[in-house]
């Protein structure tokens, strides 16, 4: 069964960047039509795309964010991460992570996902 | 990008069924059938309840049904149940190979 597992910091000071990985476990990174997504919910709002990446390292991010976002992949660690530059308060966010099929475009599984607050 | 519009709200009675729309535009619902629908009950996370606009993933309840028409996709909700409580979103796929939610809707059983 294939799951997946949020980690990182859960408190991040303002201007500074947020990483977080996410760790793929019951099936390789690498199998299958897949790519491998963040979304991001503010607390008490709605969800919002963030990014996603293939295993050939390709990325598609949401325009809002691109210019603060990196998301890359390690196949031999059965992981990927993300790297969200200069945050505000307003990044704060439950962020999950997610499989993206790459035919169907639906999302599934998902992290549990971790809350993380940007505050000083 | 914008989000895709859904009602803030939809409440119904137990055995009712409801339908939360999903309008987006010809950029992304009007042009592919990649629209999907998440179940997030309060505290949890967001499950995958529609792909592909009208199928079912193994295991989701066939009370749950969507369609899509246009511009607008929709998600019904048959024989309505007190679990069935929860926050729905939509998504579709945009061409550029962008992605997008919708609003989010707060489903209550009366």
């Amino acid at each position: 069964q294939l799951q997946l597992q949020e980690s990182g910091p859960g408190l991040v000071k303002p201007s500074e960047t947020l990483s977080l990985a996410c760790t793929v476990s019951g099936d390789s990174i690498s199998s299958g039509p897949y790519s491998w997504g963040w979304i991001r919910q503010p607390p008490g709002k709605g969800l919002e795309w963030i990014g996603y990446i293939y295993k050939t390292g390709s990325t598609h991010y949401n325009p809002s964010l691109r210019s603060r976002v990196t998301i890359s992949v390690d196949t031999s660690k059965n992981q990927f991460s993300l790297r969200l530059s200069s945050v505000t308060a307003a990044d704060t966010a439950i962020y999950y992570c997610a499989r993206r099929d790459g035919t169907l475009a639906s999302l599934d599984p998902w992290g549990q996902g971790t809350l993380v607050t940007v505050s000083s | 990008q914008s989000a895709l519009t859904q009602p803030a709200s939809v409440s119904g009675s137990p055995g009712q069924s409801i339908t939360i729309s999903c309008t987006g535009t010809s950029s992304d619902v009007g042009s592919f059938k990649l629209v999907s629908w998440y179940q997030q009950h309060p505290g949890k996370v967001p499950k995958l309840i529609i792909y592909e606009a009208t199928k079912r993933p193994s295991g989701v309840s066939n009370r749950f049904s969507g369609s899509k028409s246009g511009n607008t996709a929709s998600l019904t909700v048959s024989a309505l149940q007190a679990e069935d409580e929860a926050d729905y979103y939509c998504s579709s796929y945009v061409a550029s190979s962008a992605f997008v939610f919708g609003t989010g809707t707060k489903v209550t059983v009366l």
